[in-house]
Formats: structure tokens, sequence, C-alpha cells
């Protein structure tokens, strides 16, 4: 099994175009989830998704955009990149339920000029 | 709302040392707690979660429901646990579901 794929592994944008980071994961995990990763900051929840055409924010959603229209697909939309979003993402996904253990993808490290 | 915080940017021990690294929570009801670990270049994974109360490499971790607090604590480190750690709540909080909140991370160096 494949696991949680995201694509790409590295992203250079300039300020203001837009760009959809992939997410998809093959164990028919109903939660799926959006985080970034910045020094000093840890993991911090954009995002997420508790099944196919259910999307709820997070703890920082703003600039972001997401999806969910099949199990297995959580894509990541940048609206109008901007230099504050230069960090490295992360998609989650997990059975639901109190003690299921997410799983991770390899990340997308975004910087953004 | 609910809170996790890891008060340690940086942990730097010598092999053979013991290790603990620090995780307090906050929320009111009872959390589901755990330990993820990110080794280099490696995506997080699982180290253990505190229903489970087994030790996974060595490492152990408690919850105190009265501090507040699920420390994870290793006797004698070893090099190879050299790797960010972040601790994580599941409480429903989050919209009702069990998306977990994570701390700011600990970065532990094992010297040799």
């Amino acid at each position: 099994n494949a696991g949680v794929t995201q694509t790409p592994k590295f992203q250079v944008l300039k300020t203001g175009q837009s760009m959809t980071l992939q997410c998809a994961q093959d164990m028919n995990h109903e939660y799926m989830s959006w985080y970034r990763q910045d020094p000093g900051m840890g993991l911090r929840l954009i995002h997420y998704s508790v099944g196919a055409g259910i999307t709820d924010q997070g703890e920082v959603p703003n600039g972001y955009n997401v999806s969910r229209s099949t199990t297995e697909d959580f894509p990541l939309r940048l609206l109008s990149a901007a230099p504050s979003q230069t960090s490295v993402y992360f998609c989650a996904s997990s059975y639901s339920g109190r003690w299921t253990e997410a799983f991770f993808g390899q990340g997308t490290r975004l910087t953004v000029v | 709302a609910q809170r996790v915080t890891q008060p340690e940017k940086l942990l730097s021990v010598f092999k053979g040392a013991p290790v603990e690294l620090k995780c307090n929570y906050s929320y009111s009801g009872s959390p589901e707690l755990f330990w993820y670990v990110q080794y280099s270049r490696q995506r997080l994974q699982l180290l253990l979660r505190h229903i489970s109360r087994e030790s996974i490499k060595g490492f152990t971790a408690d919850l105190n429901k009265g501090e507040t607090s699920f420390h994870l604590k290793k006797p004698f480190a070893q090099e190879e646990d050299s790797a960010m750690y972040y601790c994580a709540l599941k409480s429903g909080e989050t919209g009702g579901s069990y998306i977990p909140t994570f701390g700011r991370g600990t970065s532990l160096i094992v010297h040799p």
C-alpha cells in the first residue's frame, strides 16, 4: 500500500500565484486533514474533512481552500500565495474514532518568494 | 479550547542518559493522548498512545490527569532516538470529530 501520498515534494511560487497541493490515501480512511509545520509553531491544522463532501476549517484556514469529492483525495488550494505561506505542509488521514492513528504524507516544502 | 504545550524546543542529552520530554494539555474532558515522532527525512509516525500503556522503543508515557501531563520518558537514551517529537491530543472538540491537535514539538538530540 502507498499510504498517504503528497505531491509535489517541493514547490517555489511567486507572490500572488495559485496552486494546488495534492493528497491521496489508499486506506479508505474517513478523516483527512492538512497541517502546516513552521519552526517553533509545531503542526497547525489548516482544514480537515470527516468524509466525502464534508470539510471544515481548522486553526489557520485563511488563504487556503479544500474540497473532498472522493474518499481518497483531499487537495489543498492556495488561492493567492503570500510569503507567510512559506512552510512545510503535511496531509494526514485516519479512521474515525478516538484512538485511531493518523498516517502522514511525506510533506510538501513550499517557498513563496 | 484544547491546547497542547511542549515547553522545550530542544533537548540535548548524552547517550545513556535519561530522557523526559514534557507535554501538558488543557482540556476539561477525558483526552486521548499520543506521541508522534519524526526522524530525519522521514514522515511523522505514531510512537505510542496512552490507552495502550505500552513501551515502544524503550519509551513510556503516563497520563497524569491531576497535572494534565503526558510526559514521554526513556531511561537510557540512544543516538537513534534523535528526532522531533510531537505530543498530540484528540478530544472531539474539532467539529465533534477526533482530529488531533499537536504541540509545537521538541527536538531531541542524543550525543555519542
